[in-house]
């Protein structure tokens, strides 16, 4: 089957730097999303990834390694206004999205 | 409009009423989806259109049907709503089927 695993909960300290692990099995890849959703709101895309290696985006970072199967983002300089849940997604060779049942990211001031 | 538009917001549903929710997009983006979200549970994928006059099912297609008239609406309906069908529904869409997915702003159903 297909599955998507990504840390349920994580807690952070305002100002440090996060790592949001995603490891997938999939049938076919066709690329990694990550979003990002508030509590009681609609995800809102953060990053692409479809070839190996690093995609930077301001304090947001996503990495992609097809190989091993595994993604992560990063966040630098957590503001308060990062607390959320960080979703991550697989297209697969049907082109649809799988996807993770997300983390939910705790700031601590 | 800007973007992609859900109505209701939320609804109280009593089991066995038959219910439409609606989605509407101003992208003229060619692929639209329906998910459900349930806590702890990923998003799940219940149909989806990837051009106008074409749908397909997703993971959890039971009880649920769409129709895509046009590019810019693609409904969902229920045709006798269950207490399991209580959930988060995310309508989305997206350019092609291998661009970022857009969303609309969520329907709370609760089915009693």
């Amino acid at each position: 089957g297909q599955n998507i695993d990504q840390p349920t909960e994580m807690t952070a300290t305002e100002g440090a730097i996060v790592q949001i692990n995603c490891t997938y099995q999939t049938s076919g890849f066709n690329g990694l999303f990550w979003y990002q959703q508030h509590a009681g709101e609609a995800p809102t895309f953060l990053s692409y990834n479809v070839l190996d290696g690093l995609e930077e985006k301001g304090r947001f970072s996503s990495f992609l390694s097809r190989s091993k199967g595994y993604s992560y983002l990063l966040l630098k300089e957590l503001q308060m206004k990062d607390s959320a849940s960080y979703l991550c997604a697989v297209r697969d060779s049907n082109y649809q999205l799988i996807w993770g049942a997300g983390t939910k990211l705790i700031i601590k001031p | 409009i800007a973007g992609i538009t859900q109505a209701p917001t939320s609804q109280i549903l009593a089991a066995g009423r038959r219910m439409t929710l609606r989605c509407t997009q101003d992208m003229r983006h060619n692929a639209m989806y329906w998910y459900r979200q349930d806590l702890g549970l990923g998003l799940r994928l219940i149909h989806y259109s990837n051009t106008a006059g074409t749908t397909g099912k997703g993971e959890v297609p039971d009880g649920y049907s769409v129709s895509r008239a046009n590019t810019d609406d693609f409904p969902l309906t229920l045709a006798s709503a269950v207490p399991s069908q209580t959930s988060v529904y995310f309508c989305a869409s997206s350019d092609r089927a291998n661009t970022e997915a857009f969303f609309g702003q969520g329907t709370r159903l609760t089915v009693v």
